[in-house]
């Protein structure tokens, strides 16, 4: 079974500042890694994927994020904060064995605060 | 082009009621996933297809919940007898491709259900 732990169900940054939002999984299986944004009542737009390629990963909107395998994470950071960057985040998971049925298995989410 | 589409975006049910929740995928994406969303929480899956065959529903809470994609593209999802604890955002989300769970999942903007 999968799961992903996102510490800190809220962040607050000064606008300017890094953003470091935390994910770890566990998998039996290397997995696909993703991180989606949420702005309040709208869907989930992806922000960036893993898929086993580049371990460093860039998105949209100046984020990335690192695989690390030996740490089972895939924190996302920012160099800059904006404050359009204010929403909550979710980083997910997927079984590439899957066969077809993959469910992403996403954290529990974290807010992101970004201060004047 | 036209991104996933939800109707209704709100839905407030008396306990007890039945209510049928759609969703509209991206033209010519062949899988499809229902997700439920508790406030606060990340999205939790619920059921998957692939064209018209509903290849995992795993996680449905119960036999409430049913769903179906009868010709392959417009999807219902079908809750009998509400109760309370449905209360939720339930997100429709289509990708292109069937297998592998490595290609984006494009999300709706969720129906927010409330059971009173």
């Amino acid at each position: 079974a999968q799961s992903v732990t996102q510490l800190g169900s809220h962040v607050s940054v000064s606008e300017g500042a890094l953003v470091l939002l935390r994910c770890n999984y566990s998998s039996s299986v290397p997995p696909y890694l993703f991180w989606y944004v949420q702005y309040p009542n709208q869907g989930l737009q992806l922000l960036l994927k893993y898929t086993s390629a580049a371990t460093l990963v860039k998105g949209i909107n100046g984020f990335e994020a690192e695989f690390k395998k030996s740490e089972t994470s895939f924190h996302l950071t920012k160099p800059s904060a904006h404050m359009s960057d204010a929403a909550e985040y979710f980083c997910a998971v997927s079984d590439p064995s899957g066969g077809g049925a993959d469910g992403l298995t996403f954290g529990k989410g974290t807010h992101l605060i970004i201060q004047p | 082009g036209a991104g996933v589409s939800q109707s209704p975006r709100y839905k407030v049910a008396k306990r007890g009621q039945d209510v049928a929740l759609r969703c509209d995928p991206i033209s010519g994406h062949v899988s499809l996933f229902w997700y439920q969303q508790a406030l606060g929480q990340g999205p939790e899956f619920l059921t998957y297809f692939q064209n018209e065959a509903q290849l995992d529903k795993s996680g449905l809470p119960s036999d409430r919940f049913f769903a179906e994609r009868p010709e392959g593209s417009v999807s219902t999802l079908k809750i009998q007898r509400t109760q309370q604890e449905d209360s939720a955002v339930y997100l429709c989300a289509s990708s292109s491709i069937s297998s592998g769970g490595r290609n984006e999942q494009f999300f709706g903007p969720g129906t927010r259900l409330t059971v009173l």
